[in-house]
């Protein structure tokens, strides 16, 4: 069981607006730590998506969207491309346990 | 550009222990956190702990603790894992990831990952 809760999967056609959201608590989201999401494509390591709640690295797509309220926060992918298709997982900080924490992956399915 | 470079495939025998390499080139290895995380198969991405070399003191999760040794030499900018006490469960890839931002603060994300080592533990 995840500290982090995230969906287990969405899906989407070609072209929509997907979101996946990221449910924590008053000691990691809630305490007012970052949320970051990385993409991870079948058989490679995981990508930095979004770090500092929407912030993208450089290289990703505008298409990639972070939000944070509360103790929630999602990701928003836009024009979802065939290429999206892959596991996403958001990260934060846990105080109460001292260390990173991750929700247990979101599987995006572009129909 | 920073790249990270894990060691290869170990399979071990339950009650053992392994050693993961994982070599930093680009960027500046001793200020930033090397950490580790694992994924078992078909499973979600598991945090381990972490080490930032100039200081030399790792933290690890509560789940690892006594169990797991990360340590990181500054003259050949590697960190390594060495997990002991295996059992079936920690059959996974074990990945090796720089943070950034503020590590001791808990503001920090992993910015660049290595490619992963795979470790089957079976009799």
């Amino acid at each position: 069981q995840s500290v982090l809760t995230q969906p287990p999967s969405v899906s989407g056609a070609p072209g929509q607006r997907v979101t996946i959201s990221c449910t924590g608590s008053s000691s990691n989201i809630g305490a007012d730590y970052d949320v970051h999401w990385y993409q991870q494509l079948p058989g490679t390591a995981p990508k930095l998506l979004i770090y500092g709640n929407n912030n993208r690295p450089s290289g990703v797509p505008d298409r990639f969207s972070g939000s944070k309220s509360g103790t929630s926060a999602s990701l928003a992918i836009t024009g979802l491309q065939a290429e999206d298709e892959a596991d996403y997982y958001c990260q934060s900080y846990d105080s109460s346990l001292s260390g990173s924490i991750f929700g247990g992956g979101t599987k995006l399915t572009v129909l | 550009q920073v790249q990270l470079v894990q060691s290869g495939a170990e399979v071990k025998k339950p009650g053992s222990s392994v050693k993961v390499s994982c070599e930093a080139s680009g960027g500046t290895f001793s200020r930033n956190a090397i950490t580790w995380v694992r994924q078992a198969p078909g499973q979600g991405l598991e945090w381990m702990g972490g080490i930032i070399p100039i200081f030399g003191t790792a933290n690890y999760a509560q789940k690892f603790q006594g169990r797991v040794k990360i340590t990181a030499d500054e003259s050949t900018s590697t960190a390594y894992m060495d997990l002991s006490s295996l059992r079936s469960e920690d059959t996974a890839v074990y990945y090796c990831a720089r943070a950034g931002g503020d590590y001791r603060s808990g503001w920090y994300y992993f910015d660049y990952w290595g490619q992963g080592t795979l470790v089957t533990v079976s009799s």
